[in-house]
């Protein structure tokens, strides 16, 4: 089946430590993104990208990086700069200008 | 800003009524509109969208939703609900950025069907 693929469905990560969050779809969907979503506040749009070997920003970029080495794979890291990781986090993709299909997201927990 | 509003944190309706989630939009232009349903520890699925052609607009499971531009409201909507509708609901509105395309979400309802 096609379809958006998160792992591992729980993180934790320690105190000062890098921890990277996988996504991977096989529906040869061009735009990948990835979004942070807390209780009451919606989701919020880290990183996007559009085409491999290009990403952009979105609204709360600081204290994550991604990579677009293939089409079918979107990682992002969640470095020890960002102060406050706890957080559901959601990776999406879609063809142009169509609606977005979501994974079943990664729960990132501090210990 | 582009933005959406979702003015109940929390609805309750008794099974087998109408039930209605709220959202109203801001943004310059045409706006494109978007509801979307999340079951627990689950990602977002999509129901359905507005882009452009007739108000009312239907999507998955029996769900419709009206655009009302007067109002600026996009509020979801369906006839009869069912326990198994109890989700969080997001309203969402797209917005071009750098010749890409981004979703702004609002904040969801979470709508409680009871038996």
């Amino acid at each position: 089946d096609g379809g958006i693929t998160q792992s591992p469905k729980y993180l934790f990560r320690k105190e000062g430590q890098n921890v990277t969050l996988s996504c991977e779809q096989n529906l040869n969907h061009d735009a990948m993104y990835w979004y942070r979503q807390d209780p009451g506040q919606g989701l919020r749009l880290i990183y996007y990208s559009q085409i491999v070997n290009d990403f952009q920003k979105g609204d709360i970029a600081e204290g994550y990086s991604v990579s677009r080495e293939k089409k079918e794979s979107f990682p992002l890291t969640v470095t020890s700069a960002q102060k406050n990781p706890t957080a559901f986090y959601l990776c999406a993709s879609s063809p142009s200008w169509q609606p977005q299909h979501f994974g079943d997201g990664t729960r990132l927990s501090i210990l | 800003a582009q933005s959406v509003a979702q003015p109940e944190d929390q609805v309750n309706v008794a099974e087998g009524n109408p039930l209605t989630v709220k959202c109203t939009y801001s943004v310059s232009g045409n706006p494109y509109l978007f509801w979307y349903v999340q079951y627990p520890n689950r990602g977002l699925q999509f129901l359905l969208k507005y882009i452009t052609g007739d108000n009312l607009v239907k999507g998955s499971y029996g769900f419709e939703a009206e655009f009302n531009k007067s109002q600026t409201s996009f509020h979801l909507k369906k006839p009869s609900a069912l326990v198994s509708d109890s989700a969080l609901y997001f309203c969402a509105v797209r917005v071009p950025i750098q010749g890409a395309q981004k979703l702004v979400f609002g904040q969801g309802t979470r709508l409680t069907i009871n038996p």
